[in-house]
């Protein structure tokens, strides 16, 4: 069965540093996503993504973040200068756009820990 | 209000029962419907699509009540494997747009 992979699994930060997490979605799909999870709490959108174009952003998706799908395969997410509460679950989803079908598939997600 | 509220639970329940999870969206404009499964620091990983015919799949019954903006799942002769949080997620517009979780509510079925 096809899956989205995103490394690293586990990533430690220090407040400041800038961090990319790394997606590689479904080969055939056309709609990708960024959301996160802090410990405890709910899934959160970050970014959507399709045509090469950030389609729809978050109130938490601010100027600190970016996204870019480099070479067509890699999705990827920048975090410039992070800060503590960036601290949680990152996962990475992609989509067929078939409406209904629940084509969004998740990755395992990377969970980032910022000291 | 919240876009997808859930009852956070926990439910607990034993081996057998049947047990039943509600969720209200505020959109009247949402497109489509999924219960999603979440086992603890695991991604989601989704469960079913919610049609408005209601749906089963197996021991799981999904149902949605577009006039009332209420989704429902039915789980029957639950099995400890079970036990998981269960996410409603709702699509807002169309395919290309995100997808909105609820806080999810905990289940616990126990031997």
């Amino acid at each position: 069965e096809p899956e989205v992979t995103q490394t690293p699994s586990h990533q430690v930060t220090q407040m400041g540093q800038e961090v990319i997490l790394r997606c590689v979605p479904i080969s055939n799909h056309l709609y990708f996503y960024w959301y996160r999870q802090i410990l405890g709490q709910k899934v959160e959108f970050l970014v959507s993504f399709y045509n090469n174009e950030i389609s729809e952003k978050s109130e938490i998706f601010d100027d600190q973040f970016s996204v870019e799908r480099p070479d067509g395969s890699n999705f990827t997410l920048k975090i410039r200068s992070t800060k503590l509460e960036d601290s949680a679950m990152y996962f990475c989803a992609s989509g067929s756009g078939s409406t209904g079908s629940g084509g969004y598939t998740f990755g395992s997600g990377t969970r980032l820990t910022v000291v | 209000r919240k876009e997808v509220e859930q009852d956070p639970g926990p439910f607990n329940v034993p081996e057998g029962a049947t047990v039943a999870f509600n969720c209200t969206y505020s959109n009247s404009a949402s497109q489509s419907f999924f219960w999603y499964r979440q086992d603890c620091r695991k991604e989601p990983k989704l469960l079913m699509s919610v049609y408005s015919s209601g749906n089963e799949d197996g021991r799981f019954t999904a149902q949605l009540n577009r006039a009332s903006q209420y989704i429902s799942l039915l789980i029957r002769d639950s099995k400890l494997s079970d036990s998981a949080t269960y996410l409603c997620v709702v699509n807002r517009y169309s395919s290309a747009s995100k997808i909105i979780f609820g806080s999810g509510t905990r289940l616990s079925i126990r031997p």
